[in-house]
C-alpha cells in the first residue's frame, strides 16, 4: 500500500530554533507539493516541486523558510528560526504530472508547536 | 485569481438523514475539482476527481457532481462514520503549472447515531 510518509509526527521547538521536516513521496511519482493547515487559513499551499525542481514556492515566507529535494525519494521543509506563528499542521502531497488525472496524495502530516 | 467556497461550515446529521455539501468555485479554466476527506489528525484523503460539467462519480454513500460554477456533495443515509471534514479543490489549466489546487475552507460533518 503506497503512501506518502512524514517525519516527524510531532514537533515543540522553542522560538527561534531550526525546524527541518522530511516527507517520502509515493515511488514513481513527480510532483512533490508542501502545505501548512491551520484553523484560520486552511489548507494553504506553500512549495510545488515537479522533477525535482522547484515551480513555485510563492506561498512560502522566503526569509525563514526553504524547500528542497535532495533526490526523488527525499523532500525536505526547513524554518530557521521558527517563530510561535509557524504553529501549525505541516502536510507533504504527492503526484504524478502527465497521468490526466494528478491526483495529490497526502501524508500524515508534521504538527509543530513552536512556543 | 481563484476562489473556493464550501458552505455550510458545519452540517449535523442524525444517522441517515440524506443531505447535500456545496464547492463554489471561480476559475478561468477548470482542469479538475477534487473532493477529499480528513479525519481529525489525519491528511485530507483523495475521494473523487471531476472534470467537466455534467460529471458524476459515486463511492458507497458519496455521490458527487459538477457545474460550471459548484460541486455537490451527496450524503445519501449517512452513518456516523462519514463524520469528517470534506474538502474541495480546484485545478486551473495553467500553461506551467497546473498540478496546483486551491483549497476550500471545508466542511466539517457530524453524523450522530
Amino acid at each position: 500500500d503506497a503512501r506518502v510518509t512524514q517525519t516527524p509526527r510531532h514537533k515543540v521547538t522553542e522560538m527561534g530554533q531550526e525546524v527541518t521536516m522530511r516527507c517520502q513521496p509515493i515511488l514513481g511519482h513527480n510532483t512533490v507539493f508542501w502545505y501548512r493547515q491551520t484553523m484560520m487559513q486552511g489548507l494553504e499551499l506553500l512549495a510545488y516541486f515537479r522533477n525535482r525542481a522547484p515551480l513555485d514556492d510563492s506561498g512560502m515566507p522566503k526569509d525563514r523558510f526553504s524547500a528542497e529535494m535532495p533526490d526523488a525519494t527525499l523532500a525536505t521543509l526547513k524554518i530557521q528560526p521558527s517563530e510561535p506563528r509557524d504553529s501549525a499542521v505541516y502536510f507533504c502531497a504527492s503526484g504524478f504530472s502527465g497521468s490526466g488525472t494528478d491526483t495529490q496524495y497526502f501524508g500524515p502530516g508534521t504538527r509543530l508547536t513552536v512556543l | 485569481e481563484d476562489q473556493v467556497t464550501q458552505s455550510p461550515e458545519a452540517l449535523r446529521l442524525q444517522e441517515g438523514e440524506s443531505s447535500s455539501l456545496n464547492c463554489s468555485y471561480t476559475v478561468s479554466g477548470l482542469r479538475g475539482l477534487f473532493w477529499y476527506r480528513q479525519d481529525p489528525g489525519k491528511g485530507p484523503e483523495f475521494l473523487f476527481t471531476l472534470y467537466s460539467a455534467g460529471e458524476e462519480k459515486e463511492k458507497e454513500r458519496l455521490k458527487a457532481t459538477l457545474t460550471k460554477k459548484e460541486s455537490f456533495l451527496h450524503i445519501t443515509a449517512p452513518k456516523p462514520e462519514d463524520s469528517a471534514t470534506y474538502l474541495c479543490a480546484v485545478q486551473e489549466w495553467y500553461n506551467n503549472a497546473g498540478n496546483m489546487l486551491t483549497f476550500g475552507g471545508g466542511t466539517r460533518l457530524m453524523v450522530k447515531p
